[in-house]
């Protein structure tokens, strides 16, 4: 079983709509949760972080997290061209043998605004 | 905003060589981390470090793989002797305490020839 699994896409939608993204992941262990957007040839820049069950609000982007059924979700609201990219969803693993907490990063997701 | 930097942006290196690839992590971090990046393939963990130590390394990051952090700023990756497989986008990252989301620096390109 993968550790962090997301669906390749794309995805495409419309400029102004809402895009939704999903993430599961297999450690119930796992603390924390975060959303990297990777333009091509860049590197992850963060989106948003989330620690607890709920929604947690960041200007046009939502994160969701449902710890029980180990699901993590990314909403963008009035999608906009400019988010098109892929979108990696990234869960710190606990450590097996002593360290800090690695990060375990999806595939990620390609999102395309189209005009 | 405090970022983390990356040096070189890239470095073709021939088979069988030596490759030094330099982060300078953001200056209140304590967490160090290396990641790669193998074209079209997802981002993988390599190698964690934290008080002036190995924390956690993957499968990958065998003995042709080290880390050092040779003085207050600077947190190194070598690879002692780089094969075609090295070829990817090594990514360096730190963060301030355990929990706290990890920023990365923009990359090092290493092709191998």
């Amino acid at each position: 079983q993968k550790e962090v699994e997301q669906n390749s896409g794309p995805l495409s939608v419309p400029e102004g709509a809402i895009a939704s993204l999903n993430c599961t992941y297999s450690d119930r262990g796992s603390q924390s949760f975060f959303w990297y957007r990777q333009y091509s040839g860049k590197s992850p820049e963060l989106i948003m972080s989330i620690y607890s069950n709920g929604d947690k609000e960041d200007g046009r982007f939502t994160a969701q997290l449902n710890k029980a059924s180990q699901y993590v979700s990314l909403l963008i609201r009035d999608s906009q061209p400019s988010d098109s990219a892929t979108y990696l969803c990234a869960v710190n693993m606990p450590p097996r043998s002593g360290g800090y907490n690695k990060l375990i990063f999806g595939a990620g997701t390609r999102l395309a605004v189209h005009p | 905003e405090p970022e983390v930097t990356q040096t070189p942006s890239h470095q073709v290196t021939q088979m069988g060589q030596e490759v030094i690839l330099r982060c300078v992590p953001i200056s209140n971090h304590l967490y160090f981390y290396w990641y790669r990046q193998i074209l079209g393939q997802k981002v993988e963990f390599l190698v964690s470090f934290y008080n002036n130590e190995i924390s956690e390394k993957s499968e990958i990051f065998d003995d042709q793989f080290s880390v050092e952090r040779p003085d207050g700023s600077n947190f190194t990756l070598k690879i002692r002797s780089t094969k075609l497989e090295d070829s990817a986008m090594y990514f360096c990252a730190s963060k301030e305490r355990q929990i706290t989301p990890q920023h990365f620096g923009d990359g090092t390109r290493l092709s191998i020839l």
